[in-house]
């Protein structure tokens, strides 16, 4: 069965300084990934996604992830935070070929940005 | 373009009542999914659909019905409400199962049974 990992239920950090909020999958075959982020009683907006390709995915907002095969890990990453990026985030992944491609999320990492 | 709308936002029930969350979407996507999310546990896919006329289970199914007449909507239904049941639920549509495109989700709803 498919797993996805968020290790920190919250990252603190302060603007202006890099962000990394952290991520591990496990799946029996090739993995999509994606990253989602959940502002205060939204919903949930697309960041962006590894389907194959480059291992360094840019995506909304100033984001990236780095597709890691050996370490099964997608960690989100951001130069310089924002204020505004204070949100929840969620790590997804979908086990390509496996019954129903079902999107498996992880617990969801709080990220609070201090100015 | 809507996306994805869900109705209601809010909504308290009593213990053993029954209610339908309301999901429908107008990008002609054929996956249509439900979430339920709960503190430090993510999302968990409650049911999925593949197609008209097609449902299936996900990670979390019971207590919770679903149907999928049109392409468009897919609702969801609490046939005897619990507390366990208190959660926020989030609608999500894709083009395709096996499409590499992202989900789509709805803004929630918030379902507090007391």
């Amino acid at each position: 069965a498919q797993s996805v990992a968020q290790p920190e239920d919250q990252v603190n950090v302060a603007e202006g300084n890099p962000l990394t909020v952290k991520c591990t999958y496990s799946v029996s075959g090739n993995p999509y990934l994606f990253w989602y982020v959940q502002y205060p009683n939204r919903g949930l907006q697309f960041l962006l996604k590894y389907i194959t390709g480059d291992n360094l995915v840019k995506g909304s907002y100033g984001f990236e992830a780095e597709f890691n095969k050996s370490q099964t890990s997608f960690h989100l990453k951001k130069p310089s935070a924002l204020v505004s990026d204070s949100a929840l985030y969620f790590c997804a992944v979908r086990d390509i070929g496996a019954a129903g491609n079902k999107l498996t999320f992880g617990g969801g990492t709080r990220v609070l940005v201090k100015p | 373009n809507a996306g994805v709308t869900q109705t209601p936002k809010f909504q308290v029930l009593k213990t053993g009542q029954s209610m339908t969350l309301q999901c429908a979407q107008d990008m002609n996507h054929e996956y249509m999914s439900w979430y339920r999310q709960d503190p430090g546990m993510g999302l968990r896919l409650i049911h999925y659909s593949v197609g008209a006329g097609i449902t299936d289970q996900g990670e979390v199914p019971n207590g919770y019905n679903v149907s999928r007449s049109t392409t468009e909507d897919f609702p969801l239904r609490l046939l005897s409400a619990a507390p366990s049941q208190t959660s926020v639920y989030f609608c999500a549509s894709r083009l395709r199962e096996e499409a590499v495109t992202e989900a789509f989700f709805g803004q929630g709803t918030r379902l507090t049974v007391v």
